[in-house]
Formats: structure tokens, sequence, C-alpha cells
């Protein structure tokens, strides 16, 4: 079984800090890692995906992620926040075997000026 | 491309109508997703399909039912709406389940609540 843990339900950093919003997974198969973001009244976009290439994954937004296996984290960073990072944050995770996305219960992101 | 579009965006129903949730999708994906949403609990899986004719039950199935019977719409049809199933909901749509085949492109989600 599959699981994802994000822990913090709600961060708050100032404007121009580091972001970090952890996700740790739990998974018997290397699995499939991704990062979705979602403003307010919206469906959820892709950040980034980890598909077993590259551990560092670069996304839009100048977010990353580093696949950690030893860890089983893939937390997400940016190193300076800005006004417009405030949303929603979904870890999620998937494998090859089965037809499912778990999802994390999500982080909300506040940026303070 | 509209990607996935749904429908209504918002709506308000009584305790014991029916109604239907649209979603279509023009990016020809084989996988569609029905999600609801409910704040502080992140994104539950009601149901799935893997292609047309194709449906599977997620993890809060009860209450709901889907078809599919072209590759484009995937409708979320509920028959005797109870309070419980006041969410957001999210159609979703992937061309395949792993690695870069597996990311998920999410619809705008519809409010619904049943009073």
């Amino acid at each position: 079984a599959q699981s994802v843990t994000q822990l913090g339900s709600h961060v708050s950093v100032s404007e121009g800090a580091l972001v970090l919003l952890r996700c740790n997974y739990s998974s018997s198969v290397p699995p499939y890692l991704f990062w979705y973001v979602q403003y307010p009244n919206q469906g959820l976009q892709l950040l980034l995906k980890y598909t077993s290439a590259a551990t560092l994954v670069k996304g839009i937004n100048g977010f990353e992620a580093e696949f950690k296996k030893s860890e089983t984290s893939f937390h997400l960073t940016k190193p300076s926040a800005h006004m417009s990072d405030a949303a929603e944050y979904f870890c999620a995770v998937s494998q090859d075997t089965g037809n499912q996305f778990y999802f994390g219960t999500g982080t909300s992101l506040t940026v303070i000026p | 491309n509209a990607g996935v579009t749904q429908t209504p965006k918002f709506r308000i129903l009584k305790i014991g109508q029916s109604m239907t949730l649209q979603c279509t999708q023009d990016m020809n994906h084989n996988y569609m997703y029905w999600y609801r949403q409910d704040p502080g609990m992140g994104l539950k899986l009601i149901y799935y399909s893997v292609g047309a004719g194709i449906t599977d039950k997620g993890e809060v199935p009860n209450g709901y039912n889907v078809s599919r019977s072209t590759t484009e719409d995937f409708p979320l049809r509920l028959e005797l709406a109870a309070p419980s199933q006041t969410s957001v909901y999210f159609c979703a749509s992937s061309y395949g389940t792993s690695g870069s085949l597996g990311e998920q492109f999410f619809g705008p989600g519809t409010r619904l609540t049943v009073l």
C-alpha cells in the first residue's frame, strides 16, 4: 500500500525567505512522485515530478524537490518566497502497478510581506 | 486545447435530489478520475476509469455512480444527495499511470452544497 504524509498543514514564511514543504511517502516499490499547487478556487496544477531520472527535480516558478530514497522523502523547496507563491500544495505518489494516485492532505503556504 | 472542463461550477441541491456532474477532456487521455476535496482532508478518489467502458471504485465510492461511454466524457452521478456530499469535486485525466505518463490534468472543479 502507498501513502503520503505532508508534515505541517500550514506553513508561513516571510517574503524572500526559504520555502520548505515536507513530503514523506511509503511505498513497497520505487514510486513516482509529484507536487501539485492549487491557487484559491482553482484546480490543481503540476509543479514538478520525479520519474526515476535525476533525483533533484526542477519545476515551474523556481520550485525544486529532491528525491531521497533513504529518507523516503520528496521535500519541496524554493530559495526565495514570493507573494504569488501563497497557495495550497499537494504531494502525490503513484506506482507502475495499480491505477491510482495517492495525495497528501496538503500544506497551505502563507507568504508574509 | 481546452484540457479538462467541468460543469457546472457551482450547484446547490436539496437532500434527496439527484444530479450529474459533467467532465470532458480533449487530450485523448485513457485515464480519467473523480476526486472530492474536503477542507483539511486532501483529495479522495471516488471513481476512476482506464478507458471507455471500464470504470472502477476508488476510496470513497458510496453514493456515487459513473459511466464512461466515450474517451472524452466521464460524468459523475449523485442519485440521492446527502449533506455529507457537500464538497468540491475535481475531475482529472492522464495518459497513463506511471512515470511521465502519469501526470494528471485537473479541471477547475465543481462546488456542490447539499442542504
